[in-house]
């Protein structure tokens, strides 16, 4: 099992270009999450998703963007990307029943210039 | 709102030391809480998760013991080692919703 994978890995946008992340999970996971972490503000959730074709905000949802068309995917979108976006972003999933433990993916490090 | 605190922000203790990392958290409703280790420029790993039902989890050198009634975790590690230098961050899931809450991490040095 690959478990969560992220692409792409890095990216640097100029302002106000899009972009769309992918996560992706092979663990037949029903919830998925969107996080940023930034020096100094620790882990944020964006958005998740309970299941496919479901998506609900977090803590930090505006100017950003989510879908989840099929269970194993996640994407998560920037529609006119801004310095304050510039930030590590993880994907994780975690099984709805059972211990609920969440599996992270490694990360993408998205620079706005 | 879930408040999950971690103090000291950064330790640095000699190699062999045993380690005691403290989490708390202001809502006793948890449903688990998780313990992840974070190398720099990398993802979380998952160390150890403790269920709300249960007091304590161990793997290897890792122990993690939860009070709920206290609003504590607290995540211990015998006989450290260089290659423990992490940061380690603990996260509350609710039992009455589904997003976890985060810890801003202690960031652990082992000095050899």
């Amino acid at each position: 099992n690959a478990g969560v994978t992220q692409t792409p890995k890095f990216r640097v946008l100029k302002t106000g270009q899009s972009m769309t992340l992918l996560c992706a999970q092979d663990m037949n996971h029903e919830y998925m999450y969107w996080y940023r972490q930034d020096p100094g503000m620790g882990l944020r959730l964006i958005h998740y998703s309970v299941g496919e074709g479901t998506t609900a905000k977090g803590e930090v949802p505006d100017g950003y963007n989510v879908s989840r068309l099929k269970k194993q995917n996640f994407l998560l979108g920037l529609e006119s990307a801004a310095p304050s976006q510039t930030s590590v972003y993880f994907c994780a999933s975690s099984i709805r029943t059972g211990n609920n433990e969440q599996f992270f993916g490694p990360g993408t490090r998205l620079t706005v210039l | 709102k879930q408040e999950v605190t971690q103090i000291p922000a950064a330790l640095s203790v000699p190699e062999g030391e045993n380690l005691v990392l403290n989490c708390s958290f202001t809502d006793s409703a948890i449903y688990n809480l998780q313990w992840f280790r974070q190398d720099p420029g990398k993802g979380l790993t998952s160390l150890l998760l403790i269920q709300s039902s249960q007091r304590e989890q161990t793997s290897g050198r890792l122990n993690a013991s939860l009070d709920k009634s206290s609003g504590r975790s607290t995540l211990y590690i015998a006989a450290s080692q260089p290659g423990d230098s992490a940061t380690y961050l603990c996260a509350a899931f609710p039992s009455n919703d589904y997003k976890l809450s985060f810890g801003a991490g202690t960031t652990v040095t082992v000095r050899a």
